[in-house]
């Protein structure tokens, strides 16, 4: 069973506009991850925030993690057409515990 | 450095036939991962290996699909026999250690179409 769920199901914005994924999950967790899918291509990690960390930054992404409210935002700035993909939350409870949601497709038109 | 290897990339089978999928992951990574991902879903894990051990199977559908790694190199996942609902990507991940949610190295899928 899939533990996070991501908001909105599709996303569709105009290149340079920021887009804003988020996911919910259900049960505490030691880390939460995102992870981006290329059509018809394998996952690529991007970030990886732990349970004691608020915020994390990479380029132009942004990850927020808020455990009283079981959420995880991901946001990327100052998108590009070469951003489109799905994006997924994986959210890892323990160490054999690893649970992707559903993801969010995210479309930007040049 | 190259990164998990998997084969075929499509496979096309009917119903009630038998399918092998390959996975080679990155050099010295011990743990290996496989995951079912049904069109418009997130991946759900089938089994974790740890070297040749098996450490997860729990959602693996034990009375069809097999899995070994007999080496702690690569790895083979089989379905016999095949249904309609086994249409999916199936995809290989590795990871260098046992830390609790290593960073996960994803190989491209195989495609497989159950007719």
């Amino acid at each position: 069973s899939q533990q996070g769920e991501e908001d909105p199901q599709a996303l569709s914005i105009q290149e340079g506009e920021n887009a804003t994924m988020n996911c919910s999950y259900k049960t505490s967790i030691n880390n939460l991850q995102w992870y981006r899918q290329n059509s018809g291509r394998g996952l690529v990690h991007l970030i990886l925030i732990r349970s004691n960390e608020r915020e994390k930054h990479s380029g132009r992404l942004r990850v927020t993690l808020d455990t009283s409210k079981k959420s995880s935002s991901l946001l990327i700035t100052a998108s590009r057409a070469a951003d489109t993909a799905s994006y997924f939350c994986a959210t890892v409870a323990s160490i054999n515990d690893m649970r992707f949601g559903a993801g969010t497709r995210l479309t930007v038109k040049p | 450095e190259a990164g998990v290897a998997q084969s075929p990339r499509y496979k096309i089978i009917e119903k009630r036939q038998s399918v092998a999928f390959w996975c080679n992951p990155i050099s010295g990574h011990a743990t290996l991962y496989w995951y079912q991902q049904i069109l418009g879903q997130g991946p759900k894990l089938l089994i974790q290996f740890q070297n040749n051990g098996v450490v997860d199977d729990s959602q693996l559908p034990k009375d069809r699909f097999s899995a070994e790694r007999l080496k702690g190199v690569d790895s083979t996942l089989k379905i016999q026999p095949a249904k309609l609902e086994d249409s999916a990507v199936y995809l290989c991940a590795s990871t260098l250690g046992t830390l609790h949610g290593n960073e996960q190295f994803f190989g491209p899928g195989t495609r497989l179409t159950v007719l």
